[in-house]
Parts: C-alpha cells; structure tokens; sequence
C-alpha cells in the first residue's frame, strides 16, 4: 500500500508560466483534499474532490487555481501564471469516505518555489 | 483570533521529559485531529478524536468538548519526536462536513 503519492516532491516555475501538481489517493480512497501551507504559516484549506465532481472549492483562489480528479489517473492543482506568492507547500489527503468519518491520510507534499 | 489556537507555539525539551501541548478551538466541531509534520516531510496523522482519551504507544490525546480543548502528550520523549505538532479541526458548520480548520503548530525539539 503505497500511501498518498505526490509528485513531483520539489517544483520550480518561473513567473508567469503553469504549475501542475498530482495526487495519488490511496487505493480505493475516493475523497481527495488539497491544502495549502505558506512559508510560515499554518495549513489552509483549498479544495475537496470526490471522483469526478468538486464538492467543496471554497478554499481556492478565484483566479488562476483550478482543480480535477477524473475517473481515472490522479488528482491534479494547476496554477495558471504563477506568481511568487504562489510558492508554498501544497498538501493532498485522502480519505475513503467523507474525512469526517473516515479520517485523513496525508501525502508528503509538493514544494512549489517561483523564481 | 484564529478559530483553532495551539500553545505554546515552541517547545524544547530534553530527552526523556513528559510533553503537553495544547490546543483550544472556538467553533463547534465534529472530531479533532492531532497531525506530525517533520522537516521538508509530510504530515502524519496521529489521532482522530471527538470524546475522552486515546493512546497510542507513547502518545495521549485528550479532549474536553465543554471546554473546547485538547492536548497531546507525548510520555518519555526522544529526539525523534521532534516535529510540528498541528491540531485541525471538523468543525460542525462546514457544509460539506468534511473540511479542516488548522492552528498554526507547535515546533517541539527534544534535546538528547
């Protein structure tokens, strides 16, 4: 059982170009969540997945963030036009079920730093 | 004023010494969570909680819902303990009933 597998673990983007990033839920873990953490902060909330349908994007920026998880393949954060400010640590979690119920296992992030 | 507060924000210890690290939350909640973050690593999810007391190995989360608190204590500490401690919350208005609400971690270092 592989866990929850991000990748790439490190990113480098220069401003204005795409960021993409994947998660791979455990085996038949279904939920996906994205969280964002910035240099020196805590953890924050961007996005909430199940297979196919986004439930909960109240977390994510209005402009340039967007994210999917399609039926089949990994989810995917894209960022659009990255600018400095994009560059933290962006963590996924998955859950078989609603995390309420089932909690969360965490990934071990992707680095993102835009130069 | 955050929603979930950790204190204190550092803590170093020295090998072998009981550690207590606290969190208090405004909102109502669902279940608790007490998350280890190691450095440049990813987060493990320690517990799960939302009444009374579990124990796993040399750690203890606690919960007192009336009073809004939690804390984790970590029995003869070892070096290895040394992480971000995060406390997160489920809390009860979330519509999607899923969603965590982070406090900002307590770096603990435990000296040999």
């Amino acid at each position: 059982n592989a866990g929850v597998m991000q990748n790439p673990r490190h990113l480098v983007r220069r401003r204005g170009q795409e960021a993409r990033l994947r998660c791979s839920p455990m085996k038949g873990h279904s939920h996906v969540y994205w969280y964002r953490q910035l240099p020196e902060e805590g953890l924050k909330f961007m996005v909430y997945l199940q297979k196919e349908n986004i439930i909960d994007e109240s977390g994510m920026p209005k402009e340039r963030f967007s994210a999917e998880f399609p039926k089949e393949g990994p989810s995917i954060l894209r960022i659009q036009q990255v600018v400095r400010g994009d560059s933290a640590a962006y963590f996924c979690a998955s859950s078989p079920g609603p995390g309420l119920t089932y909690g969360y296992t965490f990934g071990s992030g992707t680095r993102l730093t835009v130069v | 004023k955050n929603e979930v507060e950790q204190s204190p924000q550092n803590l170093t210890a020295q090998e072998g010494e009981f550690i207590t690290i606290n969190c208090s939350y405004s909102v109502g909640i669902s279940a608790l969570h007490w998350l280890q973050q190691h450095p440049g690593g990813g987060i493990v999810s320690l517990f799960m909680l939302s009444s009374g007391k579990k124990k796993h190995g040399r750690l203890i989360a606690t919960i007192n819902i009336q009073e809004k608190h939690s804390s984790l204590h970590i029995t003869a500490s070892h070096p290895r303990d040394s992480a971000v401690y995060i406390c997160a919350v489920s809390p009860t208005q979330e519509t999607s009933g899923s969603r965590l609400t982070f406090g900002e971690g307590t770096q603990l270092t435990v000296n040999p």
